[in-house]
């Protein structure tokens, strides 16, 4: 295990479908990050959890948006009813507790809601 | 809410030139981080900077984190094919859970 691996890596999906992307963080990173990156633009923060509690929610997770963390290793991002504005690259990261560097992350899940 | 702002927005230069970039803020920071994002993947820490006024390097790569502590510049030297790609800012205000607020990035393109 040598990065932070995400699944599936693109995604194209209709209007109003649910969509679940899985992150696994790199295995002794107790920390784990949602990013949601637009085209053009840097990536802006979603959530993060600490092992399995979610700690910390952006404004920009609307409630069609859950994320889990069942036993603090892999992290799955759930959308309902996704719609286009949701088209972006989902990227998820993680990072030791102590760390203050910049975390790792992964090569993002990139999706297109049609 | 806090906002970086990078400038230039794009750059397209000469393979052997030497680049600079930078980013600004309203707002103090404790952490500047630098990263480098290639299409279809995702950010890579290039440098990351801790103290007002230091001054870091990592091969061709010098990064500053300003006096003030709002603002950072990053400089290529050298540029190189593979250095194509957009270059982020990101800050670190030390809050507890560690977010970073990222720059709207430089796309840098070298023309060989």
């Amino acid at each position: 295990d040598t990065g932070v691996s995400q699944d599936p890596r693109h995604k194209i999906t209709k209007r109003g479908q649910n969509v679940t992307f899985r992150c696994d963080p790199i295995s002794e990173h107790n920390r784990l990050y949602w990013y949601r990156q637009t085209l053009g633009q840097g990536p802006e923060f979603l959530t993060y959890f600490q092992n399995e509690a979610q700690l910390e929610k952006s404004r920009l997770l609307s409630d069609r948006f859950s994320a889990e963390r069942p036993k603090g290793s892999f992290s799955t991002l759930e959308i309902q009813r996704t719609e286009q504005g949701d088209s972006a690259m989902y990227l998820c990261a993680s990072s030791l507790t102590a760390s203050n560097y910049g975390y790792t992350f992964g090569s993002g899940t990139r999706l297109t809601v049609v | 809410g806090q906002q970086l702002n990078q400038s230039p927005q794009s750059m397209f230069i000469q393979e052997g030139e030497d680049v600079s970039m930078n980013c600004t803020s309203s707002s103090i920071f404790n952490t500047w981080l630098w990263y480098k994002q290639d299409p279809g993947e995702g950010p890579v820490l290039l440098i990351a900077l801790y103290k007002a006024g230091e001054l870091t390097s990592n091969g061709r790569l010098t990064a500053q984190f300003g006096i003030t502590r709002k603002d950072s510049f990053l400089n290529i030297s050298a540029s190189i094919p593979s250095d194509v790609g957009i270059y982020f800012c990101a800050s670190l205000k030390g809050n507890a859970g560690n977010m970073l607020t990222f720059g709207g990035g430089t796309r840098l393109m070298v023309k060989p």
